[in-house]
């Protein structure tokens, strides 16, 4: 099984619907993200989350909200998706407080999401 | 400007050349510095990490770091096909046991590479 599974793999919804993106994860990281990737744009981070009880906005969260139901699951919503909201989305993990190093992230495979 | 740029590419090389991958940044605070590979339809996955300045090296892979240029590189040799995907750069101001923004990781758009068999 994946360290960081996300469901789903692919979404085909229309413009004003309301659409849930889910992590899970095995990976027993504290932290949790959520990026987009868009061609010619690379990864931009929506929202990160450094505990439960710890949500921040990333660069682009207008439109988008998360929640982090527990240490392992952390979920993306559109609440009223638009065309241009068409994306591959991932989440991805990392463990904090382990010294100085950074270990860098874990990420999902993604979901590709189209707004139409 | 962006803290970190990378040319998209695409980059097409017969298969046993030397690869040549490149990052500049403007944050002279950024300490961190990784590779990330993605296949087609997957996320990315950490291929190499290094701290600070100097080289690091994983079989065919050379990572370099040169702080007084602001420029990172990726050196793969004997490219094989299997290396086809998208090398992003990315890199973090401090550890994991900094919170805040301090060690959230900035990537590069990523550069395409296409070996050819």
């Amino acid at each position: 099984d994946a360290d960081v599974t996300q469901t789903p793999r692919n979404r085909i919804t229309k413009t004003g619907k309301r659409i849930m993106l889910e992590c899970s994860q095995t990976k027993g990281h504290d932290r949790m993200y959520w990026y987009r990737q868009d061609p010619g744009l690379g990864l931009r981070l929506i929202y990160y989350s450094f505990d439960v009880k710890d949500i921040n906005k990333g660069e682009i969260s207008d439109g988008y909200s998360v929640s982090r139901q527990a240490q392992a699951k952390f979920s993306l919503s559109l609440e009223s998706a638009i065309p241009n909201q068409t994306a591959l989305y991932f989440c991805a993990t990392s463990k904090g407080g382990q010294g100085a190093r950074h270990y860098g992230y874990t990420f999902g495979s993604g979901t590709r999401l189209t707004v139409v | 400007q962006k803290e970190v740029e990378q040319d998209p590419g695409p980059l097409s090389v017969p298969e046993g050349a030397i690869v040549s991958l490149n990052c500049t940044y403007s944050n002279s605070a950024f300490q961190y510095f990784m590779w990330y590979r993605q296949y087609s339809r997957k996320g990315p996955e950490l291929l190499m990490y290094t701290y600070s300045s100097g080289n690091k090296e994983d079989g065919r892979f050379t990572a370099q770091v040169d702080k007084s240029s602001k420029y990172i590189s990726l050196f793969i040799r004997d490219s094989q096909p299997s290396d086809s995907a998208t090398y992003l750069c990315a890199m973090s101001r401090g550890g994991m046991n900094y919170g805040g923004a301090t060690n959230k990781l900035i990537f590069g758009t990523g550069t395409l590479l296409a070996v050819q068999p």
